[in-house]
């Protein structure tokens, strides 16, 4: 079956420090991902996107890595601030046309100041 | 301001007694979802529509209803609401319809900010 995992529940990062969270697919033909993230008592929040041509995508502060090969994506931050705190998760195209998402557990970062 | 509007974002109710949590869109999104997060399962989809009077189950559908009769509005019914269905809900929207070549603007989903429902 269809399934997105992330490696580590929990993620504890030093304000201003780069972080690192890990997303784990099983789809093989996925072609489209999405990272999300939650603030505490709010809905998911997109974050950035990458489809299966891509290797690489980058936003201000975000870039995200895509590794077909091993079925295997990361978002980066760089300079990793209070208010990154949250819980990020990682999501692709469900197969069909339903446009479903399908969630990782998520991972929650903490910014220690 | 573009959101996705959800009532209530508390309820608390008792088991059999009918509840509706609504949900409302200011974009002109075609595309309507619900969504279930519980602690290890994470986000699961409940119901979605692609466009009004459009509806179909996602994973996890038992004991819900919904119903699209205009656009902006995707209400999530409970009909006999039972513990086990106690859970974080979230009303989601995107631009995408039922055109193929709208697959990447369906999926970029906004979400409203959740309702917590407890069936006691």
């Amino acid at each position: 079956g269809e399934s997105v995992g992330l490696h580590l529940p929990t993620l504890s990062v030093q304000e201003g420090d780069n972080s690192i969270i890990n997303c784990a697919y099983s789809n093989s033909a996925s072609d489209y991902f999405i990272w999300y993230k939650q603030e505490s008592g709010k809905g998911p929040q997109f974050i950035i996107d990458i489809r299966s041509n891509m290797d690489k995508r980058q936003g201000q502060r975000v870039t995200v890595l895509l590794n077909k090969t091993v079925k295997h994506l990361s978002r980066q931050i760089a300079a990793t601030q209070p208010g990154d705190s949250a819980v990020y998760f990682c999501a692709e195209i469900g197969s069909g046309n339903t446009g479903k998402l399908i969630f990782g557990q998520g991972t929650t970062l903490q910014v220690k100041p | 301001e573009a959101q996705v509007t959800q009532n209530p974002r508390y309820l608390i109710t008792v088991t059999g007694k009918k509840l509706t949590v609504t949900c409302s869109q200011n974009m002109n999104h075609e595309y309507m979802s619900w969504y279930r997060q519980d602690p290890g399962l994470g986000l699961r989809q409940i119901y979605y529509s692609m466009n009004v009077e459009v509806t179909d189950k996602g994973d996890v559908p038992e004991g819900y209803k919904v119903s699209r009769k205009e656009k902006r509005n995707f209400p999530l019914i409970l009909e006999s609401p039972s513990p086990n269905q106690t859970s974080l809900y979230f009303c989601a929207s995107s631009p995408g319809g039922l055109a193929a070549q709208q697959i990447r603007k369906r999926n970029i989903q906004y979400f409203g900010a959740g309702t917590r429902l407890s069936v006691l």
